[in-house]
């Protein structure tokens, strides 16, 4: 099946500083989408990106979606505390359905 | 709140015991996905379905877990005498139609002693 993957595991960061994170495919995506995970709760979608090359911000986040779509990556600019937590990328099977499927995620600490 | 809901929040079973999961979707919507998080794992897809019907079950164990989605009422993720391995937190989603956007519940966290 298709597969995203995710690297490193963990990023630290201190507060105020630009992280970025990217996510991978061996298979083309027609939709990257960018979610949130806090500790104990579901995920929230943070970004979709829905054509290739696009550049999609949402607030301090800003994303784009690969022109080869079979990668996406996330910024996130002067980082505050409330952006800990596990960021996952997905993307919808191409097949008829439209499940999920999720990169590992990568876990962010910031250090205030 | 028109959010997606699980409840329980967190559930202890012991081995051999069922597990019943509940999940109400947004209002108006009427597709369903179930996933499953392993610790340090990213969710993968379980189940998914379409008021009363089955659409695509290919992630789901063939044996011990059923998943259904009733005219009325909630969806039900059903796994019969679970294992210590079944222990994980399992996340509803919602959309509106097939390729729209899914929202995601708080989960539910499952516990197997």
């Amino acid at each position: 099946g298709q597969q995203l993957n995710q690297s490193p595991q963990s990023m630290f960061i201190q507060e105020g500083e630009d992280v970025s994170m990217n996510c991978t495919s061996s298979s083309i995506f027609n939709t990257w989408l960018w979610y949130k995970q806090d500790p104990g709760e579901g995920p929230v979608l943070l970004i979709a990106l829905y054509k290739a090359g696009e550049l999609t911000s949402n607030g301090r986040l800003t994303a784009q979606f690969g022109i080869t779509r079979k990668d996406s990556f996330l910024n996130i600019s002067a980082s505050i505390p409330s952006d800990v937590g596990i960021y996952f990328c997905a993307g919808p099977d191409t097949g008829a359905n439209s499940k999920l499927t999720f990169g590992k995620g990568i876990t962010l600490s910031v250090r205030p | 709140n028109a959010g997606v809901m699980q409840n329980p929040r967190h559930l202890v079973r012991r081995r051999g015991q069922e597990a019943r999961l509940r999940c109400s979707p947004m209002k108006g919507h009427s597709h369903v996905y179930w996933y499953r998080q392993l610790p340090e794992e990213g969710l993968k897809f379980m189940v998914y379905l379409q008021k009363e019907n089955i659409i695509d079950e290919s992630g789901m164990p063939k044996e011990r877990f059923s998943a259904e989605f009733p005219k009325e009422g909630p969806s039900i993720l059903r796994i019969q005498q679970v294992v210590r391995g079944d222990s994980a937190a399992y996340f509803c989603a919602s959309s509106l139609s097939r390729a729209d956007t899914q929202y995601f519940g708080p989960g539910t966290r499952l516990t197997v002693l």
